[in-house]
């Protein structure tokens, strides 16, 4: 069964610093897809980034960065030059490419970014 | 264009009732997927319609239904209700199914039950 863990529930960072959000998953799968949302608090989640797994290099978006470790199934966020609007819920999430694709969500990190 | 719509916002219900929540994609788009959303658990996927046929499911009792109409509007139902059906249900629509499409999400209903 396809499984994704973030192990950190809540975190915090000083504006204009820089956060590592982890995320691990377990999947025997060989062809997926991994993302970021973000949900700010009452609004809506929206995508931060994705990345796909035959791909090598690191997805990239601005300040959001990832570090795909395919071999350790790890998919970590990095958020550079933190600002107050970051602050959020940030949700891994995979999703696999079998007959049916579904999305599996991780439990959420709660980052606040102080000022 | 316009985003994802959820009605109502807000609800509460009494244990052993049934609610019915409703999501507008963003048209265009032909996939809608359900998720309950609490704390601690994160994400829980519920169903996925396209073209008015659910595509996927989780592992949810049968007292969680939905439908998707010919216009891609979609609703899930929930019969009996129990208290721990408390959370946060978010709609999500999508291009298309079958595929890594980037998926849009409403703002949520909130549902009590008590």
């Amino acid at each position: 069964a396809q499984t994704v863990t973030q192990s950190q529930p809540e975190m915090s960072v000083q504006e204009a610093e820089t956060v590592t959000l982890s995320c691990t998953y377990d999947t025997s799968e060989n062809n997926y897809y991994l993302f970021w949302y973000k949900q700010p608090p009452s609004r809506q989640m929206i995508l931060v980034i994705r990345q796909e797994a035959y791909k090598q290099q690191n997805a990239t978006e601005n300040r959001f960065s990832v570090n795909f470790q395919k071999a350790a199934k790890s998919f970590s966020l990095k958020i550079s030059d933190s600002q107050l609007g970051d602050t959020a819920m940030y949700f891994c999430a995979f999703l696999f490419s079998s007959r049916t694709y579904k999305y599996i969500f991780g439990t959420g990190t709660r980052l606040k970014v102080l000022a | 264009k316009a985003g994802v719509t959820q009605t109502p916002r807000y609800l509460i219900k009494t244990r052993g009732q049934q609610v019915t929540l409703s999501c507008s994609p963003i048209s265009g788009h032909r996939s809608v997927s359900w998720y309950q959303q609490t704390p601690g658990q994160g994400l829980q996927f519920l169903f996925e319609y396209f073209s008015e046929t659910q595509r996927n499911k989780g592992n949810f009792p049968g007292r969680f239904s939905g439908r998707q109409f010919s216009n891609s509007r979609s609703e899930m139902n929930v019969s009996t209700l129990e208290l721990g059906d408390s959370a946060l249900y978010l709609c999500a629509s999508s291009l298309e199914s079958g595929g890594p499409y980037e998926q849009y999400f409403g703002p949520g209903t909130r549902l009590t039950v008590t």
